[in-house]
C-alpha cells in the first residue's frame, strides 16, 4: 500500500505565473485536503475535494482552484501568483468524510515565488 | 469557528527529560484532537488523536496526551525525550462542518533535544 505522493517537491515560480501541483491519495481514500503551510507556521486549509466535488473551503481568494479525478488524485491550481504564495503546499488523504479519521499527508511541495 | 492555540513556540529539553507540550482549543462541540509531529523537509505524522472515551490517549513513538474538557486543552507528554523527538509538534482539531472535513492546526512547537 502505498502513502501520499506530491509532485513536484520543488518549484520555483515568478509572481504572476499560474502553477500545477500533484498528489496522489493512498490507496482506497477518496477524499483529499490541501492546506497550505508558510514558514514557522502551522497548516491552514485551502479546500477539501469528496468524489471529484469541492466539499469545503478555508479563506483563500478564487485564484485558488483544485480538481479531482476518478481515481481521486488531485490538482492544487493557483492562478496570477503573489510572493506570499511562497509556502509548503501539503495534501492530505483520508477515508471518507468522516472528521474522525485520519488525515495521512504527502511530503508536501515546496513552492517559492519570485 | 474553531481554534488552537500552542503557547511554547520552542521548547528545550535534555534527552532522558519530561517532556509537556501544551495546546489548548476551541470549539462549540466536542471536538476531533490530534497531535502531528512534522521534521525538516518532511510531511506531517500523526502521533495520536482523541475522538471520545477514555481521556488519556497513548500513541506512537511513547507520546501520550490527556483531554481536559474544562481547560479546553490536549497536552502532548513522553516521560523520556529521545534525542530522535527533535521536531516541531502542531496540535489540531478536526471538525466536520458545512466548510468540509477540516483540521484546523495551532502554530506548533519547536522542540529541540540537548544531549
Amino acid at each position: 500500500e502505498t502513502g501520499v505522493t506530491q509532485s513536484p517537491t520543488h518549484l520555483i515560480k515568478t509572481r504572476g505565473q499560474q502553477v500545477t501541483l500533484r498528489c496522489s491519495s493512498q490507496s482506497g481514500h477518496n477524499t483529499v485536503s490541501w492546506y497550505q503551510q508558510a514558514l514557522g507556521q502551522g497548516p491552514q486549509f485551502i479546500f477539501q475535494y469528496y468524489r471529484e466535488e469541492e466539499n469545503g473551503r478555508g479563506n483563500f481568494p478564487p485564484r485558488f482552484s483544485g480538481l479531482q479525478f476518478p481515481n481521486y488524485s488531485s490538482e492544487l491550481n493557483v492562478n496570477a501568483l503573489e510572493l506570499d504564495d511562497s509556502a509548503l503546499y501539503l495534501c492530505a488523504s483520508t477515508l471518507d468524510l468522516d472528521s474522525g479519521n485520519e488525515q495521512y499527508f504527502g511530503p508536501g511541495t515546496r513552492l517559492t515565488v519570485t | 469557528a474553531q481554534s488552537v492555540t500552542q503557547p511554547d513556540i520552542h521548547i528545550t529539553v535534555s534527552e532522558g527529560a519530561s517532556l509537556e507540550l501544551r495546546c489548548n482549543y476551541s470549539y462549540g462541540a466536542t471536538p476531533y484532537l490530534f497531535w502531528y509531529v512534522q521534521s525538516p523537509g518532511q510531511g506531517l505524522q500523526l502521533l495520536l488523536k482523541y475522538f471520545s472515551g477514555d481521556t488519556l490517549v497513548q500513541g506512537i513513538k511513547g507520546f501520550e496526551a490527556e483531554f481536559k474538557r474544562s481547560q479546553s486543552s490536549f497536552n502532548l507528554r513522553k516521560p523520556s525525550v529521545h534525542w530522535s523527538d527533535a521536531a516541531e509538534y502542531f496540535c489540531a482539531v478536526g471538525a466536520l462542518t458545512g466548510g468540509g472535513n477540516k483540521l484546523t492546526f495551532g502554530t506548533g512547537t519547536q522542540l529541540k533535544v540537548e544531549l
